[in-house]
């Protein structure tokens, strides 16, 4: 049974490049969430969707990310431009929520983001 | 502002003692607390939860207690063995201001090693 997919694993860019992250849930959930992770501020949400729409997007810094979910078994997490400040570990999670938020969350390995 | 905050990054045990992992929140609406467990280049996996309902709850090896008053809960880990060696991150949510998909607030992390 496959887990939550990230794609690419790695990724190094130039600042001022284009950045998308791609993510696949585990199927048959209906909620999705990208996260950042740095050492300065650990994990954090950057937005949630539930059922393709965009529910909490409070967590996105600014307007240079932009998230999307065409479908149920696809999300993309999109910068542009880059900035070297950027660079962090980015994690997608997915879960089957019916209610009450106690619903594990469960992530994928994440893509390493280096912005030069 | 850190609503969750583990501040020891590092913690450092000997094989078959006790690992206690410590974490603090100041948000008095969360009402579900959390620990997930990261290995390096794999994204967190869900370990044990409590709600505020509880003061303490087991699984196995793991135990987390939570502190209302003192807002505080702790992970232990008895008897600590070299594959608990990992990134635990403490998690809290609340169910108040309709948010009910349980938005989780991490904290920055603490890398345990267990030395054989």
């Amino acid at each position: 049974d496959a887990g939550v997919i990230q794609s690419p694993r790695h990724e190094v860019t130039e600042m001022g490049q284009e950045v998308t992250l791609r993510c696949k849930p585990i199927s048959g959930h209906n909620s999705l969430f990208w996260y950042r992770q740095t050492m300065m501020r650990g994990l954090e949400l950057l937005i949630y969707f539930n059922n393709n729409v965009p529910i909490d997007d409070s967590g996105m810094p600014e307007d240079r990310f932009s998230a999307k979910m065409p479908n149920a078994s696809f999300s993309t997490l999109k910068i542009q431009p880059s900035e070297p400040r950027d660079s962090a570990v980015y994690f997608c999670a997915s879960s089957f929520i019916i209610g009450g938020g106690r619903e594990t969350q469960y992530f994928g390995p994440g893509t390493r983001l280096l912005v030069l | 502002d850190q609503q969750v905050k583990q501040n020891s990054p590092s913690l450092s045990v000997q094989e078959g003692r006790i690992s206690i992992l410590n974490c603090d929140y100041t948000n008095s609406m969360f009402d579900y607390f959390l620990w997930y467990k990261k290995y390096p280049a794999e994204g967190p996996t869900f370990l044990i939860s409590i709600s505020s309902i509880k003061d303490k709850n087991e699984d196995g090896r793991f135990t987390v207690f939570l502190n209302k008053s003192a807002k505080h809960l702790s992970l232990h880990i008895v008897p600590s063995q070299p594959g608990d060696s990992a990134v635990y991150f403490c998690a809290a949510s609340s169910n108040a201001g309709g948010t009910s998909y349980g938005k989780l607030t991490f904290g920055q992390g603490t890398i345990l090693t267990v030395h054989p």
